[in-house]
């Protein structure tokens, strides 16, 4: 069963702070990854995809992808209270499925 | 480009009735997914259709069923319905011609009420 993880939080940053959310995989043959925002009552939107590994900057939003070890990360830098909402992590595997984390959620207390 | 859009976006249906949801992709996309979304349960993936044939397919019961048409538009139907059907079900289309790279956008979603 491929698998795709996330700390289900929520997680509370201070306004102003980088925000780090975390995502694990267990198909090591995937290759494509996706960072989506969810307001409540929402469809999910997407933020950034990463296809290769490193660091992918748009604007205050930062991906970082490490194949070896399995696991995807997005980083918000000076979170501001509108970043408050669940991040879905979305993983494209070895079979072209895309596999759905549960998400995180994001508290950015004022 | 117009986005995803999903008819209805509401609906109220009582225990046993049937239903049908309606999605209009991208234009130009012409993969199409359904989910179904519960609090708590995070993006369930019913099916995809692409070219008018279903290509990948969850783990749901028969009585969920879709199909799609030869403009890309797809419905997506439930029959004797239950009241844990009651969720945020939502359409996303792709350009699968992208292969591994193609990104799903999703639509505004039909929230369904089974009481």
């Amino acid at each position: 069963q491929k698998e795709v993880e996330q700390n289900s939080g929520p997680l509370s940053v201070p306004e102003g702070a980088i925000a780090s959310l975390n995502c694990t995989y267990s198909d090591r043959g995937s290759q494509s990854f996706f960072w989506y925002r969810q307001y409540s009552g929402k469809s999910p939107e997407l933020i950034m995809s990463i296809y290769s590994n490193g660091d992918k900057e748009d604007g205050r939003f930062t991906a970082q992808l490490n194949k070896a070890s399995q696991y995807v990360s997005l980083l918000i830098r000076d979170s501001q209270p509108s970043d408050s909402a669940t991040y879905l992590c979305a993983v494209k595997d070895s079979n072209y499925q895309l596999i759905w984390g549960a998400g995180t959620k994001l508290i950015i207390k004022p | 480009k117009a986005g995803v859009t999903q008819t209805p976006r509401y609906l109220i249906k009582t225990r046993g009735q049937q239903v049908t949801l309606s999605c209009s992709p991208i234009s130009g996309h012409r993969s199409v997914s359904w989910y179904q979304q519960t609090p708590g349960q995070g993006l369930q993936f019913l099916f995809e259709y692409f070219s008018e044939t279903q290509r990948n397919k969850g783990n749901f019961p028969g009585r969920f069923s879709g199909r799609q048409f030869s403009n890309s538009r797809s419905e997506m139907n439930v029959s004797t319905l239950e009241l844990g059907d009651s969720a945020l079900y939502l359409c996303a289309s792709s350009q699968p011609e992208g292969g591994l790279r193609n990104e799903q956008f999703f639509g505004p979603g039909t929230r369904l009420t089974v009481l």
